[in-house]
């Protein structure tokens, strides 16, 4: 099993350009979750989905939009970018709908908005 | 509002030393607790976790314990080693927000 997979690795956008972030998991979890990560802040979430078909702001959805496509698979998506939107951005997700159970994390995006 | 404080921000140990570092939660209806390690460059991965009906959990040289009425929860390392070096969170589940809140982090150094 690949666990969750998250692609790009890295990018680098100008402001302003619009960019989706993707993730999948193969353990039939149904809870996911985006992450930003900034220096000396811990992990702050975006946005989460409790089940397929439904999605959830986190502590900072500003900016950002989500895509439960599937039970697999989980979107975020940058409309238009910012300088403070530069971060890494993980993704997880957990095996219950009430999330209050172990969180197995993507490799992470490292996003730089110039 | 919903908060998780962590301290210290950084912590170094003399290899084969006890560290310890600390969380204090603020919505008294938390109940899941877990610890996530995350080494230079990778992805954060749960080393222990506790829920609110225990006081005290241990796994090898990691233990983790929880006072409910001062709402706030240790991790405790022992005979630590170089291979422990990394930044450490703390988490507290809020029920009633549906959100895993994270700590800043500790980064831990062991000096060998």
């Amino acid at each position: 099993n690949a666990g969750v997979t998250q692609t790009p690795k890295f990018q680098v956008l100008k402001t302003g350009q619009s960019m989706t972030l993707q993730c999948a998991q193969d353990m039939n979890h149904n809870s996911m979750y985006w992450y930003r990560q900034d220096p000396g802040m811990g992990l702050r979430l975006i946005y989460y989905s409790a089940s397929e078909g439904t999605t959830d702001k986190g502590e900072v959805p500003n900016g950002y939009n989500v895509s439960r496509l599937n039970k697999r698979e989980f979107s975020l998506r940058l409309e238009s970018a910012a300088p403070s939107q530069t971060s890494v951005y993980f993704c997880a997700s957990s095996e219950g709908t009430s999330g209050s159970g172990e969180q197995f994390f993507g490799p992470g995006t490292r996003l730089t908005v110039l | 509002g919903e908060n998780v404080e962590q301290h210290p921000s950084t912590l170094s140990v003399q290899e084969g030393d006890s560290a310890v570092i600390k969380c204090t939660y603020s919505d008294s209806a938390s109940n899941y607790f877990p610890w996530y390690k995350q080494e230079l460059g990778k992805r954060p991965q749960l080393i222990i976790d506790i829920r609110s009906n225990v006081g005290e959990k241990k796994d090898q040289r990691i233990a983790v314990t929880l006072n409910k009425t001062a709402k706030h929860f240790s991790l405790h390392i022992t005979e630590t080693q170089p291979e422990d070096s990394a930044v450490y969170f703390c988490a507290a589940w809020m029920d009633s927000s549906y959100k895993l809140i994270f700590g800043s982090g500790t980064r831990l150094l062991v000096r060998p």
